[in-house]
């Protein structure tokens, strides 16, 4: 059974930078896990920011940028706004099947 | 603009069936993979299966192979999943969604706004 990790929790000051991360339990993450990030505020869908490591949909801030980093996938976020305040996910791809991650708090404050 | 309407959830007894359609428009349908994606209340998204943009291809999580089944009709820009042998922890709001690119499978990019299913005597 295949897990994909992320932080549970994570604070950053407005205007401040953080980085999420996402490992998988079958090793380092490369691009061949395209690695995709998503944004989830409640009562909405998932929306997607990040596919394919690094590039980014049309509606993706630019302050958000997607990466590898250490083994993992890595989001950054630079100057954080309140707004971005929300659950963040990952998924990797593994031949055909995704996994998602557990999700990543991101608090504002 | 790319559209995806959920249909078909509802209340159903554990053991029981039920189909859930995925209606697709803004967009070359048959050039694109579809996903579902579901989540529990309280839970983050579990990625459930995947169709690839012809139908010829299809990929199941674990926790549903061998009882759900999804399928498209590229004449009516429609996805199906028929869920067979329901049970209480297939609870979840189900999504579809568009791959991010045409005919590759390079993640969900675009999501509908989720159908609800509750599996529960």
């Amino acid at each position: 059974q295949t897990v994909v990790t992320q932080e549970p929790s994570l604070t950053v000051s407005p205007g401040g930078t953080v980085t999420l991360t996402c490992a998988s339990s079958t090793g380092a993450v490369n691009s061949g896990y395209y690695p995709n990030w998503f944004q989830q505020k409640p009562g909405e869908p998932p929306r997607a920011l990040i596919y394919s490591t690094t590039i980014k949909h049309y509606w993706t801030p630019a302050r958000f940028s997607g990466s590898l980093l250490g083994g993992k996938a890595a989001l950054t976020l630079s100057g954080v706004q309140p707004e971005d305040e929300a659950d963040y996910y990952c998924l990797l791809y593994y031949g055909g099947t995704w996994a998602f991650g557990g999700g990543t708090k991101l608090t504002v404050l | 603009q790319v559209q995806l309407v959920e249909s078909g959830g509802g209340v159903v007894q554990p053991g029981r069936s039920l189909r859930l359609s995925c209606a697709a428009s803004g967009f070359i349908f048959s050039s694109n993979a579809i996903h579902w994606v579901r989540q529990s209340p309280g839970k983050g998204p579990e990625w459930v299966a995947v169709t690839s943009y012809g139908g010829t291809k299809a990929y199941y999580a674990d926790s549903v192979k061998g009882r759900f089944t999804i399928s498209r009709d590229n004449s009516k820009n429609t996805v199906y999943l028929q869920m067979n042998s329901l049970r209480p922890e297939d609870t979840a709001v189900y999504y579809c969604a568009r791959d991010s690119v045409d005919i590759l499978e390079l993640g969900p990019g675009y999501w509908g706004q989720g159908t609800l299913v509750t599996v529960s005597s």
